[in-house]
């Protein structure tokens, strides 16, 4: 696509309850980032997906995240047992132009009740 | 391992005023910067980047930004504030061999 997107825009979900958040990146980008940035918060880097690489995990918060990339393309965030803690807009990104410049998507704003 | 570190979470100027926002980042090899900026309640965007051509880089909105190696610095400015300037700024340090590192971020107020 034009774009990177990702849905939902919004999601509200129950303490306990699991999420996926998905990124359809822009075709032909390699490389996938997810972010999470929480009110009033920088950006904290959570997973990286370069090619066929074993993924950079070093940023996800506790094992109830996990995200994966089929076919290089699609990527899923899933947040298991959800926290209120856990509330915050989640962002993907896709580097490109030679020198990675960041390309977000618009982000899924998560609300844990 | 590289990593990047904005002074001031939050900087205030006058409209008209120099804007300056603080960059340094720490890498072992040469580095790409970047600035991005994200306005109220909208995604990030690319704002300017260094990739080792020229040191003083223009970005759009009237902002650049000048990479000093002996100061591992790479500070925005402006020369005149503009009400429109209000949003969060981003810094961000990327090699070839590693992930993009963004800094806490900067938030900028422009006071009428």
């Amino acid at each position: 696509g034009a774009g990177v997107s990702q849905s939902p825009s919004n999601k509200v979900t129950e303490k306990g309850k699991d999420v996926e958040l998905r990124c359809d990146p822009i075709s032909g980008h390699t490389a996938l980032y997810w972010y999470r940035q929480s009110l009033g918060q920088g950006l904290e880097f959570l997973i990286y997906f370069q090619g066929n690489s074993a993924p950079d995990k070093s940023g996800l918060p506790s094992d109830r995240f996990s995200a994966e990339r089929t076919g290089g393309s699609v990527s899923t965030l899933t947040i298991q047992r959800t926290q209120q803690e856990d509330s915050a807009v989640y962002l993907c990104a896709t580097p490109g132009g030679g020198t990675d410049t960041q390309y977000f998507g618009p982000g899924t704003r998560l609300t844990v009740l | 391992a590289q990593s990047v570190t904005q002074l001031g979470s939050h900087v205030s100027v006058s409209e008209g005023a120099l804007v300056l926002l603080r960059c340094n980042y720490s890498s072992s090899v040469p580095p790409y910067l970047f600035w991005y900026v994200q306005y109220p309640n909208q995604g990030l965007q690319l704002l300017l980047k260094y990739t080792s051509a020229a040191t003083l880089v223009k970005g759009i909105n009237g902002f650049e930004a000048e990479f000093k190696k002996s100061e591992t610095s790479f500070h925005l400015t402006k020369p005149s504030a503009h009400m429109s300037d209000a949003a969060e700024y981003f810094c961000a340090v990327k090699t070839s061999y590693d992930k993009v590192i963004f800094g806490p971020g900067t938030s900028l107020s422009v006071i009428p």
